[in-house]
């Protein structure tokens, strides 16, 4: 398996309250990838990152921000939690473009 | 705006049958994803579908694409308990949109 950690993989909050989340790999691969995961919805891409520093928005980034200072760590922070960003959180990584994505094992947030 | 749409949902079969899992797409794309996922669990990649006419074979699965009708298809042969799961396709080269996958629910 691509050395990929996600953490925490549990985690409760209260509504308002920030959240981060991190994903950190071991494979210095180029591409991050943050995901959503909600029944009837699939997967649905937050935001990715295709560099240092370089990120972009995917389908469903209002409420989301993320940072990559480091090649191997890719964060995804929820200024203000709500109550709709209960979910299952899976991050990808890829080594290039078109290559498969490898994924981590999720966090699993609950917002009361 | 892509958009990946598969069928059925939800899929019940009996150990032994044949089915097929359908995923369409609504623009271009250089190449088609399937990925499995086994409840509470991670995604796991299983084929990548580079052109027109690619098919890729494992097991009793195979997946085919079509990319003049847009549309990509997983094949399973005499379905076994184990192959119950839920499959995605996704599409893209560096930005994926999944579908919303179809759960496979092999019954012995």
């Amino acid at each position: 398996d691509a050395g990929i950690t996600q953490s925490p993989r549990h985690k409760v909050t209260e509504t308002g309250t920030p959240v981060t989340l991190r994903c950190h790999q071991t494979e210095n691969h180029r591409y991050m990838y943050w995901y959503r995961q909600d029944p009837g919805h699939g997967l649905r891409l937050i935001h990715y990152s295709y560099g240092v520093k370089d990120t972009d928005k995917g389908e469903v980034s209002d409420g989301y921000s993320v940072s990559r200072s480091k090649t191997e760590d890719f964060l995804l922070t929820l200024e203000s939690a709500t109550s709709s960003q209960t979910s299952v959180y899976f991050c990808a990584i890829s080594e290039s473009t078109g290559a498969p994505l490898h994924f981590g094992n999720g966090t699993r947030l609950t917002v009361t | 705006e892509l958009k990946v749409e598969q069928n059925p949902l939800f899929l019940s079969m009996q150990e032994g049958k044949n089915y097929t899992i359908y995923c369409n797409y609504s623009t271009t794309s250089d190449r088609l994803y399937w990925y499995r996922q086994d409840p509470g669990k991670s995604l796991e990649s299983l084929f990548v579908l580079l052109s027109n006419g690619a098919v890729k074979q494992e097991g009793r699965l195979m997946a085919s694409l079509d990319t003049k009708a847009r549309l990509s298809t997983l094949h399973i042969t005499a379905a076994v308990h184990d192959l119950s799961a839920t499959y995605f396709c996704a599409l893209g080269t560096y930005k994926y949109i999944f579908g919303t996958g179809t759960r496979l629910k092999v019954l012995a």
